[in-house]
């Protein structure tokens, strides 16, 4: 069985640029989670996504957004790019009361 | 809306040595818990998981954690580490009934010396 998976593998922006992140679940799986891991803060909650739609997100800017697609794929968008946007970013794939497996990540930095 | 606490960021031991890291949450319902580990390099893997019944689980590699309702405490121990333990080790937590979100503490970085 495939695991969650993610691209690319690092992204390289600039401040100001736009980042677009991708994952794409455990088949079966309709939820997705979106996870910021920066350096000394653990890993905070940012998006999830279930049946296409946000149900939650975490304490982060609006420029931070995202979608789930039909095939329950999750692209997560950042917008204005800051410095300390820089970070790996996790996604994770999960059923009701099941095991979160999550991706690689994609490492973000914004110079 | 939960929270979870890890007391310890950063711990050394010697090979051999027993381990115990503290994982307390927060939270009015019932949860399910985890403890996940984070190799260098790699990606976030499950050590454990406790939904219900048997509060003592086992894991992979050796490990156990026991979930004490009363303290709303989950901590993860091994009896004796191998170098090969260096990691990462985050507890999580998330409500029971729904696909809600999963909440982790800050984490505790482990470094095993030969």
């Amino acid at each position: 069985e495939a695991g969650v998976t993610q691209s690319p593998t690092h992204l390289i922006k600039t401040r100001g640029q736009q980042a677009t992140l991708r994952c794409s679940p455990i088949s079966g799986h309709t939820s997705v989670y979106w996870y910021q891991q920066a350096l000394g803060l653990g890993l905070q909650f940012l998006l999830w996504y279930d049946e296409g739609e946000e149900r939650n997100r975490g304490n982060f800017p609006p420029r931070f957004s995202g979608r789930q697609f039909p095939n329950y794929s999750s692209e997560l968008n950042v917008n204005a790019l800051e410095l300390e946007d820089s970070a790996l970013y996790l996604c994770a794939s999960s059923q009701r009361d099941s095991v979160w497996f999550f991706g690689p990540g994609t490492r973000l930095t914004v110079l | 809306a939960q929270s979870v606490s890890q007391h310890n960021h950063h711990v050394i031991l010697s090979e051999a040595a027993s381990l115990e890291l503290g994982c307390n949450y927060s939270y009015g319902g019932t949860v399910n818990l985890f403890w996940y580990v984070q190799y260098p390099g790699q990606h976030l893997q499950l050590l454990l998981k406790y939904f219900s019944g048997d509060p003592l689980v086992k894991g992979i590699k050796g490990f156990e954690a026991e979930f004490i309702k009363s303290k709303f405490s989950f901590n993860l121990r091994k009896p004796s580490v191998q170098w090969s333990d260096t990691a990462e080790y985050f507890c999580a937590v998330s409500p029971t009934g729904t696909a809600s979100k999963l909440t982790f503490g800050t984490g505790t970085r482990l470094q095993v010396t030969l």
